[in-house]
């Protein structure tokens, strides 16, 4: 089956840096989706971005599927960014998800 | 507009014994889905519906079954429970194939 992988694992970052995650996944995809769970387990919709590229305030996602990679990026990190961002493809109606990357925001 | 909802949050069950999780939604939306997580990973669905009275086996079905009688509510039943079992369970749902899925807040499940 499909594979999907993210880095890196872990990120630890001071308030006000920048990060990029990213996200690869070895076969065409009809959709992708980025996800952040929060400390309390909360999983929140980040971007449905099947290609192209997104921008939401300090958050911003471009995906390049002929080249099967989707990055996301996190400018000016808050503690509240702190969590587990998951990328996720769809194939054939089902959304598989990569193991996510842990990001721990410090003051 | 409560979006998805779960009951309960969360659950112990000895092993053998049975429960089943609800899901509800109030989007209307024809798709849902159970999926659970284990720590240190993603996802992984477990069955999904493609609209009221139907169902169909995700990536893993084994020791679990699933009901859409109608179209806000996707149940989820462990009919003899194992510690293996032990999860936190999702449910989302979605318009259809295409489009993103929203997420329940989850129900963490103990099985001892």
């Amino acid at each position: 089956g499909i594979q999907v992988e993210q880095s890196p694992p872990d990120l630890i970052l001071q308030e006000g840096a920048n990060s990029t995650l990213r996200c690869n996944f070895s076969d065409s995809v009809n959709n992708l989706q980025w996800f952040h769970q929060n400390p309390w387990g909360q999983l929140i919709n980040l971007f449905y971005i099947p290609s192209g590229t997104k921008q939401n305030g300090r958050l911003s996602a471009t995906t390049v599927a002929t080249e099967r990679y989707s990055l996301l990026y996190i400018s000016s990190s808050q503690t509240t960014d702190s969590g587990v961002y998951f990328c996720a493809v769809e194939r054939y109606g089902k959304l598989i998800f990569g193991t996510g990357t842990r990001l721990q925001v410090f003051p | 507009n409560a979006g998805v909802t779960q009951t309960p949050k969360f659950r112990v069950l000895k092993t053998g014994q049975s429960m089943t999780l609800l899901c509800a939604q109030d989007m209307n939306h024809e798709y849902m889905y159970w999926y659970r997580q284990d720590p240190g990973m993603g996802l992984r669905l477990i069955h999904y519906s493609v609209g009221e009275g139907t169902t169909a086996k995700g990536e893993v079905p084994d020791g679990y079954n699933v009901s859409r009688l109608k179209k806000q509510n996707f149940l989820l039943g462990l009919e003899s429970a194992a510690p293996s079992q032990t999860s936190v369970y999702f449910c989302a749902s979605s318009t259809g194939r295409m489009y993103e899925q929203y997420f329940g807040p989850g129900t963490r499940l103990t099985v001892t």
